[in-house]
Order: structure tokens, then sequence, then C-alpha cells
């Protein structure tokens, strides 16, 4: 089935510095979500991304939309406690699908 | 808006025992997801539906079924628990098929 590398799998960073990750696949898709999960909770959306070469903020997340559709990446700036978490890439690839297909998470540490 | 509710949030079952983990959602949604979260894991699909009445198998659908018969409700029955069920999980919801998908809290289920 499809498959979503996203990496990298875990980072630890000092509070206020700027996160960068991504999320690749060997296929196209048509659309990307961004979800982040904390301990004993369900996925929450970030950021959903619908067109080619998309750039689009919430607050302190900046996330794009890959002009070869194959990629997908998440920008968290001056990073504070509270982000810390797993982020999850996910993509709809099209062609009638309505399956989500899930990366396997950036584990995000912050210290203080 | 309650948004996507599940119950029960933990339970314990014995190999072979019977369930069924309820999802609810409020948002008039069509469309409606079941998926399992093993440790360090991305979300594995299970079930999905598109409307009531109608079902379709995802990724890992062996061990488990579904029903839809309101637009509101889609519970998940597991008939013999195996240990391989250990796992947490995730009902969704989404109005397009391929838009944002909201997630309930979660189950945490454990089979000994």
């Amino acid at each position: 089935g499809q498959q979503l590398n996203q990496s990298p799998q875990s980072m630890f960073i000092q509070e206020g510095e700027d996160v960068s990750m991504n999320c690749t696949s060997s296929s196209i898709f048509n659309t990307w979500l961004w979800y982040k999960q904390e301990p004993g909770e369900g996925p929450v959306l970030l950021i959903a991304l619908y067109k080619a070469g998309e750039l689009t903020s919430n607050g302190r997340l900046t996330a794009q939309f890959g002009i070869t559709r194959k990629d997908s990446f998440l920008n968290i700036s001056a990073s504070i406690p509270s982000d810390v978490g797993i982020y999850f890439c996910a993509g709809y690839s099209g062609a009638g699908s309505y399956q989500l297909t899930f990366g396997k998470g950036t584990k995000l540490s912050v210290i203080p | 808006n309650a948004g996507v509710t599940q119950t029960p949030k933990f339970r314990i079952l014995k190999i072979g025992q019977s369930m069924t983990l309820q999802c609810a959602q409020d948002m008039n949604h069509n469309y409606m997801y079941w998926y399992r979260q093993d440790p360090g894991m991305g979300l594995k699909l299970i079930y999905y539906s598109v409307g009531a009445g109608i079902t379709d198998k995802g990724e890992v659908p062996n061990g488990y079924n579904v029903s839809r018969s309101t637009t509101e409700d889609f519970p998940l029955r597991l008939e013999l628990a195996a240990p391989s069920q250990t796992s947490v999980y995730f009902c969704a919801s989404t109005r397009t098929g391929i838009g944002e998908q909201y997630f309930g809290p979660g189950t945490r289920l454990t089979v000994t």
C-alpha cells in the first residue's frame, strides 16, 4: 500500500529554536494533512493543504505542499514547551480513494 | 458540538471475549473511520464508511466488524479478542471523504 516516510523520527530542541520536519512519498498525494498528538489524546488537525506549492500558516506553524506532490514540510518557529508531542503527516492519494495514509510521526521534545 | 466521541476510554478483555467500541459524531459527517495505533507506529485503517449502510475494509480489517445504521454512529465489533488486538483505537469523521478528518479521544484496549 501507500507509504509516507516521515523524518526525523525524534527531535530534542531548546525552547525558542525553530523546528523543521518533512514527509515524503514515492507516489503522488492530492491532499496533505498535519496532525499533533499529545499523550493519551487523539490526533488534532493543525494544517490542511490542498494544492501543489501551497504554503499555509497556523500561528507559529507553517506547512507546505511540495510542488512534486510527493512531499510536504512542517515548520514550527520559536518553539515553546507546549509544542511537545508527536507530529504526524497524512495524505490522500486521490483516484477515488477515501483512505488517509499516515506517516509514523516525529516525536518533538522541547528543553526549557 | 461534542465532535467525535468514543466509549469506553479503557477496557481490558480476556482472550476470546467480545466487545463493541462505540463511536458517535454530531457534525453530520458522511464519512467515518476506525484506526488502530500501535506504539511507535502511525495509524492504520481498519474499516471505513461513506454513509449509512455502506462500509468497506481498510488496511487491517481481520478480526473486526462494523456496521453503520445511522449517520451519527459507527460501532466497531471485536468478536474473539486476541492479544494482537491490544492497541489504541481511534474513530474519525470527515464531511467530504477527501478532507480534514477529526478524531475522537481513543479507546485503549488490552487483551490478556
